[in-house]
């Protein structure tokens, strides 16, 4: 079965810490998402790609947050320096163009204290 | 304005029975698409179907049934015959067009937690 890997799974990290969450999408997918899911803010979009090349990051705040593909098997997030209102589970998608979402990873979930 | 209304903060529903979970969207794209996702107390985020604006019949998937009415606004999924695996978060989702492509950012509404029980 094809699946969206991530890691690490769980982070937990202090104030002020870097962090960098990485995302293998599915062999062949040329479309990669970010989202990310709060209690207070539910699920929301913070960044995506299409053949690597950066779509929309409207959601990513972006004094702290970058998002990048260094190549098509590898996505990474990363939060500089970490906050705790960034605690939340992020998940990685990715799909083929002129098909549908449906792959999801199983998400990281940082907590930052 | 939310693109995405789910109006059941929770629902239960016993074993064998059917259940309908609300959906209303609000998109003035006349291309569209809805999802349904369903997320176990796991955390993993499950595709469950897919419902195109330009579909003429209601999509099904299994015991899965999206209840598509254009004209309301509305894609109500129906779960037949429920399960204890069923009880789940289930979040309904829109993508508008985007570039031309199928593929683009997901509007989630904030989810129904479904509650099967014996």
């Amino acid at each position: 079965d094809a699946r969206v890997t991530q890691t690490p799974r769980d982070k937990v990290t202090e104030m002020g810490q870097e962090v960098t969450m990485r995302c293998q999408p599915i062999l062949g997918h040329n479309t990669v998402f970010w989202y990310r899911q709060t209690m207070m803010q539910g699920l929301e979009l913070l960044a995506y790609f299409r053949n690597r090349a950066p779509l929309d990051d409207s959601g990513m705040p972006k004094d702290r947050f970058s998002a990048e593909m260094p190549d098509a098997t590898l996505a990474t997030l990363k939060i500089q320096p970490s906050e705790p209102r960034d605690s939340a589970v992020y998940f990685c998608a990715s799909g083929e163009d002129r098909r549908f979402l449906r792959f999801f990873g199983p998400g990281t979930r940082l907590t930052v204290l | 304005a939310q693109k995405i209304t789910q109006t059941q903060p929770g629902m239960f529903v016993q074993e064998k029975e059917a259940v309908t979970l609300d959906c209303t969207y609000d998109t003035s794209d006349p291309s569209y698409g809805l999802f349904w996702y369903k997320q176990p107390s796991s955390g993993e985020m499950i595709f469950l179907i897919y419902q195109g604006s330009y579909d003429q019949q209601n999509a099904t998937e299994g015991r899965y049934s999206l209840n598509f009415q254009k004209a309301r606004k509305s894609a109500n999924l129906v779960i037949s015959a429920s399960q204890l695996g069923d009880s789940a978060m289930y979040f309904c989702a829109m993508r508008e067009a985007d570039r031309g492509s199928t593929l683009g950012r997901l509007y989630f509404g904030r989810g129904t937690q479904l509650t099967v029980w014996p």
